[in-house]
């Protein structure tokens, strides 16, 4: 089972307010994801990264930001919620390997209300 | 570019009954192919997985079987429960990020 670690689990803030997700995983992975999940169901990559100091942008555009300071630890940031950002946010973490075979496992996800 | 196309939700099956999710792929290369399973309220949970051709994955009942020749990689369990419901996800491994299906809602009833 993975051991990756996301706080908080649910949020409900106002316009305007400075939040941090946080996620940890004590895998030792070098690969790090952050996706954001719609009512629908879909997923949205928004960030990735390989290592510490590296971090890409994901295939949906994202206000966030994020950091990978620490090998285990991969904050996501929005700097002014706006309730266009409620949504689920979802961090994952692989190995690296062969390319197209990495496994990724998920955490159990922060609910994000932006009233 | 690589896809994913998995069958529309949702699905509601009585209990015992057999379960097929269907979950096809475009893909260059022979990249891993995977399902996962989301209960409400949590994150995605890998639930098998299969890395090359012909290969079986299976776990707690549910099996798949990576198709190279149909480019399919189907779910199927004999007999579903009513913890079975959830939210089922295939996906693709990439160069650099998973490729994943829209999602299938899963409901059983007693």
């Amino acid at each position: 089972e993975a051991d990756i670690y996301q706080t908080p689990r649910y949020l409900v803030i106002g316009t305007g307010k400075k939040i941090t997700l946080e996620c940890s995983q004590t895998m030792g992975h070098d690969k790090m994801y952050w996706y954001q999940q719609d009512p629908g169901m879909e997923l949205h990559l928004i960030h990735y990264s390989y290592g510490v100091n590296s971090t890409e942008k994901g295939d949906l555009s994202s206000e966030s930001t994020v950091s990978r300071i620490r090998t285990e630890h991969f904050p996501l940031t929005l700097e002014s919620a706006r309730p266009s950002h409620t949504s689920q946010y979802l961090c994952a973490s692989s190995e690296v390997g062969l390319a197209g075979r990495e496994t990724q496992y998920f955490g159990p996800g922060t609910r994000l209300l932006v009233l | 570019g690589n896809s994913v196309t998995q069958m529309e939700g949702p699905v509601t099956l009585s209990e015992e009954a057999f379960l097929t999710i269907n979950c096809t792929y475009t893909a260059t290369g022979y990249p891993s192919l995977f399902w996962y399973v989301q209960y409400p309220g949590e994150g995605l949970q890998l639930l098998l997985k299969a890395t090359k051709a012909d290969d079986k994955g299976s776990n707690k009942g549910f099996e798949a079987t990576y198709r190279k020749e149909t480019t399919s990689f189907h779910l199927e369990k004999g007999s579903v429960q009513v913890s079975d419901s959830a939210v089922y996800f295939c996906a693709l491994g990439g160069n650099e990020k998973l490729t994943f299906g829209t999602g299938t809602r899963l409901t059983i009833i007693p």
